[in-house]
């Protein structure tokens, strides 16, 4: 099984700072890696797919890179509506057998 | 507008099952897979398995293999999870998500919280 490492658990962000969020795979998963926000009570929101592609109506704050391994997703000016659980997830097996990282909590500093 | 809306909250005892629906509509139910992911209060997204409803077919996370059971009806486009030997551990937010057969989720469900409790 593919294991997701996300770091750090928690990040304290200022609001109209940069917050960068890391995703680790255990082994290649190419660039088959998605990125979710989370809000209390709320589902999960898609925000990157491909590594890098943001899904439709996400702002161009919302940045992601990588491929392989190591991914980052990068929030450029933190809005309020930005502090939540942040999870990577990939999509590389096949048959799939999706795994998600534990999650980046996103807190005002 | 695609929407995937689920059950409503269950309450069971341990060793009892639950079956949880998952109702799509604004898209083509044919064209995608249903997953089930849950969440467990204060943890993260652990997903359970998925169906391709075209085929009928669905494949799941080892860690459910022969507990949970995963189906769907084409005809109303409703997709199900069953899990049974229900155990305290089982207590979560159990969301259904869309992905074209192996990609993101691109919707989710609004979560069905099932409390299994004696």
């Amino acid at each position: 099984e593919i294991v997701m490492t996300q770091s750090p658990a928690t990040l304290s962000v200022s609001p109209g700072e940069r917050a960068t969020l890391s995703c680790r795979a255990s082994q290649s998963v190419s660039s088959n890696l998605a990125w979710y926000q989370q809000k209390p009570g709320q589902a999960p929101r898609l925000l990157i797919y491909g590594a890098s592609t943001r899904a439709t109506g996400i702002p161009a704050r919302f940045s992601g890179s990588g491929s392989g391994t190591e991914f980052t997703l990068t929030i450029s000016s933190l809005q309020s509506e930005d502090f939540a659980v942040y999870y990577c997830q990939q999509y590389n097996n096949w048959p799939p057998k999706y795994t998600f990282g534990q999650g980046t909590k996103l807190e005002i500093k | 507008q695609v929407q995937l809306v689920q059950s409503g909250a269950e309450v069971k005892k341990p060793g009892s099952s639950v079956k949880v629906s998952c109702k799509a509509s604004g898209g083509t139910f044919s064209s995608y897979t249903i997953s089930w992911v849950r969440q467990a209060p204060g943890q993260g997204l652990e997903w359970m398995g998925r169906i391709i409803p075209i085929f009928g077919t669905a494949n799941y996370a080892q860690k459910f293999q022969g507990r949970v059971t995963i189906t769907a009806d084409e005809s109303t486009s409703t997709a199900y999870m069953e899990l049974s030997s229900l155990r305290s551990e089982d207590t979560a937010v159990y969301y259904c998500a869309r992905a074209l057969v192996a990609t993101e989720f691109d919707y989710w469900g609004q979560g069905t919280l099932v409390t299994v409790s004696s």
